[in-house]
């Protein structure tokens, strides 16, 4: 079975921290994708990635920054916490480049106060 | 962009049968997919429709127009497991690759 893990499941952070969101596949997969969930809005894009050190801009960037330097990890960064970052963030990961099937991580919710 | 139109909720007893539309708009499309989300849980692949025509999957079925740009999830035999959010989702092109854009969701209560 693949297995998307990601590093917490309930975070709490001050306005202005910086925050790191973790994220690791172990199906060797190549796609992976950056989430975030807000009641109402359903899920949207905010990163994804192709390949290793390689990065594109989803739907609703701003605010955030990505990093990958392995295959298996996807890390999330929140350069300076802001109230309106608070959300469900889910990552996934897909294989290949015509996969229409994303696995799923179990989500970090992240309170910035 | 894209837009996604599906229902906010639809509410349905055991045993029945009950449909989840979902209309979209996009500049591109490669196909639809189906995800259905527990409460608390993370969201898990149901179906995918690449052409148009039905696609069955045990109890779920989906379905696609692309000349209608309409789809369905048709959703037999309910049992009170399905109770969660479903969610539809376009596959279209995004700087060279395809990524999904998703639906706001359809809650779908089913009742005893």
């Amino acid at each position: 079975d693949v297995k998307v893990t990601q590093s917490s499941r309930y975070l709490v952070k001050r306005t202005g921290e910086k925050v790191f969101l973790e994220c690791v596949q172990d199906m060797d997969h190549e796609n992976m994708f950056w989430y975030r969930q807000d009641p109402g809005l359903g899920l949207r894009l905010i990163y994804f990635s192709y390949d290793v050190k390689m990065k594109e801009k989803g739907d609703i960037p701003e605010g955030y920054s990505v990093s990958r330097e392995k295959k298996e990890r996807f890390s999330l960064i929140l350069e300076s916490a802001s109230t309106n970052q608070t959300s469900m963030y889910l990552c996934a990961s897909s294989a290949g480049t015509g996969s229409y099937e994303q696995y799923f991580g179990p989500g970090t919710r992240l309170t910035v106060t | 962009g894209q837009s996604l139109e599906q229902p906010s909720e639809v509410t349905a007893v055991e045993g029945a049968i009950v449909q989840i539309n979902c209309t979209y708009q996009t500049s591109g499309f490669y196909g639809l997919s189906w995800y259905q989300q527990h409460d608390g849980g993370a969201p898990t692949f149901l179906s995918y429709n690449g052409l148009d025509g039905l696609e069955e999957t045990g109890r779920f079925s989906s379905f696609l127009s692309r000349s209608d740009s309409y789809g369905y999830l048709l959703l037999q035999e309910l049992q009170m497991k399905d109770s969660a959010s479903y969610f539809c989702a376009v596959r279209s092109p995004h700087s060279g690759y395809s990524t999904l854009t998703f639906g706001k969701g359809t809650m779908l209560l089913v009742s005893p």
